[in-house]
C-alpha cells in the first residue's frame, strides 16, 4: 500500500544532543513537508521541499534542518540549537502545482527531552 | 491566505448529523475552502474540499453559501470514530506548479457522544 511512513514514533532527546526523525514515502510525490504540534495547537510549518536537493524554511526552520538527497526521504534534524524541542512532529507529502493542497500525512514521532 | 473562524469545541450525539461551521468573511473569488481531521495522536486527513458548489464524497458534505463567506462541513451519519479535530483551511491553489504547505489553526474539537 502507497503511504507515508514516520519512525520512530517516540524519541527522547538528551540536553546537546541532535536527533534524526525519518520520514519516507512511496507515493511518488514531489513535494514533502514537516510540521510541529504543541498540546492543544495547530500545526507550524518547520520545512518543505518541491523537488530532491532543494528545500525551503517554514516559519520556525530556527534549530531544525533538513535534507533531500532522494524523492522518497526527507530527514529531519533537531539540533541543540532547539532549545524547546518538545512537540509532536508531523511529515507529510503531496503532488505540487493544482493539487498540492491535498497533503498525505504521517502518523507523528513524539519527541520529548530527557 | 483568508483568515478563518471555527468553534473550539462542539459536541454531537452519535447517529446524528454533525454540522460543522467555518466562517472566512474575507475569502477572495479564487480561494478554496479545504477541510482536514485530526484524530488524536494522528496526523490530520484530508476530507473534501470546493470552490463555490456544493460537494459531496464518501465522507461527508460540504455546503458553501452563496456569497462564500461561509461554509458547514457535514458529516451525515456520525459515529464515534469521528471524535476529532477539524480544520477549515482556506486559500488558492498553486497553478504555478510549486507547493508550500498549507497553514493549520487550532480547528473545532468535535465530540461525538455515545
Amino acid at each position: 500500500d502507497g503511504g507515508i511512513t514516520q519512525s520512530p514514533k517516540y524519541l527522547f532527546r538528551k540536553e546537546g544532543q541532535n536527533v534524526t526523525l525519518s520520514c519516507e514515502q512511496n507515493l511518488n510525490h514531489d513535494a514533502m513537508y514537516w510540521y510541529r504540534q504543541d498540546p492543544g495547537q495547530g500545526l507550524r510549518l518547520i520545512y518543505y521541499s518541491q523537488i530532491v536537493n532543494d528545500f525551503q524554511k517554514g516559519d520556525i526552520a530556527e534549530g531544525y534542518s533538513v535534507s533531500r538527497e532522494k524523492k522518497e526521504s526527507f530527514p529531519l534534524t533537531v539540533t541543540s540549537a532547539q532549545k524547546n524541542p518538545t512537540a509532536f512532529y508531523l511529515c507529510a507529502s503531496s503532488h505540487v502545482g493544482i493539487r498540492s493542497e491535498k497533503l498525505f500525512f504521517g502518523s507523528g514521532t513524539q519527541l520529548s527531552v530527557l | 491566505d483568508a483568515k478563518t473562524t471555527q468553534p473550539t469545541s462542539m459536541d454531537c450525539a452519535e447517529g446524528r448529523a454533525a454540522n460543522l461551521p467555518c466562517n472566512h468573511s474575507t475569502i477572495s473569488g479564487n480561494e478554496y475552502v479545504y477541510w482536514y481531521r485530526q484524530i488524536h495522536s494522528q496526523g490530520p486527513q484530508y476530507i473534501i474540499h470546493g470552490l463555490k458548489n456544493n460537494e459531496t464524497n464518501e465522507m461527508a458534505s460540504l455546503i458553501i453559501t452563496e456569497d462564500r463567506k461561509s461554509s458547514t462541513l457535514i458529516l451525515p451519519h456520525a459515529t464515534l470514530r469521528d471524535t476529532a479535530v477539524y480544520y477549515c483551511i482556506v486559500r488558492v491553489p498553486d497553478s504555478g506548479g510549486g507547493a508550500d504547505g498549507l497553514t493549520f489553526g487550532k480547528g473545532t474539537h468535535l465530540i461525538i457522544q455515545p
